[in-house]
Parts: structure tokens; C-alpha cells; sequence
């Protein structure tokens, strides 16, 4: 199986603030990798696929890039919609696992 | 607009059979582009994809997991179904559904509301 790793497992931002969450797959996954955003007792949200594409209605101060095994996940300016948890989940191979989840928190 | 229900008991005993239906609207389950997935978390935890279904039959699910799961589609209710055998308090989660995106691409673009499956006697 393929380990996904994120970085760091929580942090603490204010609006405004830029924010970046790194996941860190076991092995190339080439641009096989996809950002969720999670608010609590919601499904997750789809913000990115393949790496950098941004899914559609999802804001543009969204952005993944990356590719092999390090990817990164840029909130350009944080707003109050944005506290939540995020999740990378690779797409390269079964099983299509997930990392664990950074919770981004009002500092 | 794609929307998806899941249904099914929210209270199972130990070593039975969790059993879920996905209910989908707005769309057919029987595009020849889509896959159909289950993925499941815990109270507090994080994610699990279990696994991806297609209408022809193709079906994929995590090696954790695949002794005890079996998935369907029945294009004749537009629904996709879980079932999940010898549960144990480690299966109770919130279990959603949802489509990929397709085109080949994976990623998980269209969600149910998740529902909360305890397992106790």
C-alpha cells in the first residue's frame, strides 16, 4: 500500500493569513493526487484533482502542485470558511488512500 | 444536480452483516464513465476508502477490507449497495457514498451526507 503522510496534523492560522498543507506519498504517485476540505458533520468537499486542477465552484485562492511523491496544498489568503480539515487522497492505485487529515484552527 | 442518499440501519450487532443502499438522483448510475465508491470514518477519525463499484461490474475494494465486502450496483433503482459481513465495533463509523469524477479520474467529486452505523449489541 501506498502511504500518504500530511504535514502538519493541525496549525493554527488568522484570516488573511497564507497557509500551505503538504502531503507526502511512499512512493511516485506521479500527479495522481486529490485535496478535500472536511467542516464537521459535513461530507468532504472536493477542492483539487490531478495534483493542481481545481474542481469546479471551488475558490481560486485554492491551489495544489506537485507531483511523485511531495504535493502541497496553498490557501493564498485564509477567510473564515476556510477552518476545517483537509485531506490528500492518492488516486494512483487500490487501495486510493488517504493521508490524516490537517485541521486548520483559529489562532 | 448529482445528489446521493445512503440508507440503511444505523445499529448493527456484532458479527453480522452492515448493509447499506446509495440512492443516486439526478443522474444515471449506469454512465459508462463513473465509478461508484464507499468510504467510511470513524467518530473523530479520519477517512477509509473501502471501495469503487462500477455499473458492469467491475469492482475494486481495499485489501484491508476485501474478505469482508461486497458492493453492487442495481441500474433497475439507479441505487449502489455495501455490505459488509463479521462486523465489530471497529466498522462503527459514519459510511458515505459517492461518485468519481470519471474520465479515468478517480477523485471523489460527488458526496452523500454520510450515515452513522454503530455496531453493539
Amino acid at each position: 500500500d501506498i502511504q500518504m503522510t500530511q504535514s502538519p496534523s493541525s496549525l493554527s492560522a488568522s484570516v488573511g493569513d497564507r497557509v500551505t498543507i503538504t502531503c507526502r506519498a511512499s512512493q511516485s504517485i506521479n500527479t495522481y493526487l486529490n485535496w478535500y476540505q472536511q467542516k464537521p458533520g459535513k461530507a468532504p468537499n472536493l477542492l483539487i484533482y490531478s495534483a493542481s486542477t481545481l474542481q469546479s465552484g471551488v475558490p481560486s485562492r485554492f491551489s495544489g502542485s506537485g507531483s511523485g511523491t511531495d504535493f502541497t496544498l496553498t490557501i493564498s489568503s485564509l477567510q473564515p470558511d476556510d477552518f476545517a480539515t483537509y485531506y490528500c487522497q492518492q488516486s494512483f492505485i487500490t487501495p486510493r488512500d488517504f493521508g490524516q487529515g490537517t485541521k486548520v484552527e483559529v489562532k | 444536480q448529482l445528489q446521493l442518499q445512503e440508507s440503511g440501519p444505523g445499529l448493527v450487532k456484532p458479527s453480522e452483516t452492515l448493509s447499506l443502499t446509495c440512492s443516486v438522483s439526478g443522474g444515471s448510475i449506469s454512465s459508462s464513465v463513473y465509478f461508484w465508491g464507499w468510504i467510511r470514518q470513524p467518530p473523530g477519525y479520519g477517512l477509509e476508502w473501502i471501495g469503487s463499484a462500477y455499473y458492469g461490474g467491475n469492482t475494486y475494494y481495499n485489501p484491508s477490507l476485501k474478505s469482508r465486502v461486497t458492493m453492487s450496483v442495481d441500474t433497475s433503482k439507479n441505487q449502489f449497495s455495501l455490505k459488509l459481513t463479521s462486523v465489530t465495533a471497529a466498522d462503527t463509523a459514519v459510511y458515505y457514498c459517492a461518485r468519481h469524477r470519471g474520465d479515468g479520474n478517480w477523485a471523489l467529486a460527488y458526496w452523500g451526507q454520510g450515515t452513522l452505523v454503530t455496531v453493539s449489541s
